[in-house]
């Protein structure tokens, strides 16, 4: 079975430092993607980034970044220069091919203090 | 816009009523995906289309619950004589399946109150 865990239900940072979220993950599929969703007050799931299971470099859009630690089933969320736009929730997410559901971690709250 | 779009955006009912939601997708995927989030909790898959074909339904989704995708592009999730348990927000996502890679869109999701 998928399991995603997220083990910080709520982070402050402050304005313009780095954060990083936390999320492990397990399963036996040797493919899978995970996958790191916002969601602002508004309800809506945002795509941040995305990281294969074969990929050999961890993911990177703009200034989030992902910590692919395959060994360690880790994937880690890294915000640089956190912005108070910023704060929100951050999901953490899996996907095996073979299953066709995506599992989600019960998510982090991200707050940026200015 | 060409994201993925939901309506109602927000709808209380009450109980033993049916209400049905609307989902349209963004317009080249083929995938189509519902899912229900509760307070305090990552969303739920509930289930999802290939095309128009219902490919995988969850056993959250009780016999109360019925979607469709008739022509493969929007989407309904309806709910029949719900229930208080019903309260929450449903999602829809959409993706195109590219090799091994497949990235979900989501909706601004529908938010159900049940009284």
């Amino acid at each position: 079975a998928q399991k995603i865990t997220q083990t910080q239900p709520g982070m402050f940072v402050q304005e313009k430092e780095a954060v990083t979220l936390d999320c492990t993950y397990d399963t036996s599929d040797p493919s899978y993607g995970l996958f790191w969703y916002k969601q602002p007050s508004s309800g809506e799931m945002i795509f941040l980034i995305y990281q294969g299971s074969y990929d050999q470099q961890n993911a990177t859009e703009g200034r989030y970044s992902l910590n692919f630690q395959k060994a360690r089933k880790s994937a880690n969320l890294v915000i640089s220069a956190s912005q108070l736009g910023d704060s929100a929730m951050y999901f953490c997410a899996m996907r095996v091919p073979r299953n066709n559901d995506m599992r989600f971690g019960a998510g982090t709250r991200l707050t940026v203090k200015p | 816009d060409t994201g993925v779009s939901q309506d109602p955006r927000h709808k209380i009912t009450k109980r033993g009523q049916n209400v049905t939601f609307r989902c349209d997708p963004i317009s080249e995927h083929n995938r189509l995906y519902w899912y229900r989030q509760t307070l305090g909790q990552g969303p739920e898959f509930l289930t999802y289309f290939q095309n128009e074909a219902q490919l995988e339904k969850s056993r959250l989704l009780s016999d109360r619950f019925s979607a469709e995708r008739p022509k493969g592009s929007f989407s309904t999730l309806e709910i029949q004589r719900t229930e208080q348990g019903d309260s929450a927000m449903y999602l829809c996502a959409s993706s195109l399946v590219r090799g091994h890679q497949e990235t979900q869109y989501f909706g601004p999701g529908t938010r159900l109150l049940v009284l």
